[in-house]
């Protein structure tokens, strides 16, 4: 298994302003994602965090309103940028090892725009 | 990208009956995965199975991949399953992890 911290686990933020979440996993990992999950609503994937690269994002989403980074194979952050209040959602780092491995989710950043 | 639809979407129970969750999916997978998203939001992997029969506990999975579907088995069920069941896929072809997920099924157990 993988065990995976994100921070904060919860932020209340004021509309217009950016909140940057960070992942951290406790092993090197070959893939990371970033989903959202909208009050009552399933999971959307937002976009692929490449090491080393830019991010790869679904449509709908944008780099300038979700700057992702990975530095390295452990460690990732997302970047809520120019926040209105339908951002708030729950905002789910995810990872994957490999080929016929389980994906393992961090616990969740709660995040409410005022 | 693949379509994945899971009932019932709602389901009530009293403490210690049995339910049968279903997915159905629209295109050939890599992988299936079932999570159970507790009340505080944790997202937990009950089982990786693109295909047969697996059994954890009181829980057990079927995936027919020929037919596009999965099952999810909760028996004697527990205040503690209460939350929601998502049933994720991986497309074939697609980007490695790349998971679409259902609606999900809300589960309440009342003792």
């Amino acid at each position: 298994s993988a065990v995976i911290s994100q921070k904060p686990s919860r932020d209340i933020c004021q509309r217009g302003t950016s909140l940057t979440i960070q992942c951290q996993v406790d092993s090197q990992v070959t893939m990371m994602f970033w989903y959202r999950q909208q009050p009552g609503q399933s999971l959307t994937l937002i976009a692929t965090a490449n090491q080393g690269s830019e991010a790869t994002y679904e449509s709908g989403f944008v780099i300038d309103k979700f700057p992702i980074s990975r530095p390295n194979l452990t460690f990732s952050t997302l970047t809520v940028s120019n926040m209105s209040p339908e951002d708030s959602s729950i905002y789910l780092c995810s990872v994957v090892r490999g080929h016929t491995d389980t994906q393992y989710f961090g616990p969740g950043t709660r995040l409410t725009v005022l | 990208g693949i379509q994945v639809e899971q009932s019932p979407p709602d389901l009530i129970l009293q403490e210690g009956a049995n339910s049968t969750l279903r997915c159905n999916f629209s295109d050939s997978v890599n992988n299936l995965q079932w999570f159970h998203q507790n009340p505080w939001g944790q997202l937990i992997n009950l089982f990786y199975i693109p295909s047969g029969t697996k059994q954890n506990g009181r829980l057990s999975a079927t995936t027919v991949a020929t037919e596009r579907y999965s099952l999810l088995y909760i028996s004697s069920s527990q205040t503690t399953d209460s939350g929601v069941y998502f049933c994720a896929v991986e497309g074939r072809g697609s980007t490695l992890g790349r998971l679409y997920f259902g609606r999900g099924t809300q589960l309440t157990v009342w003792p």
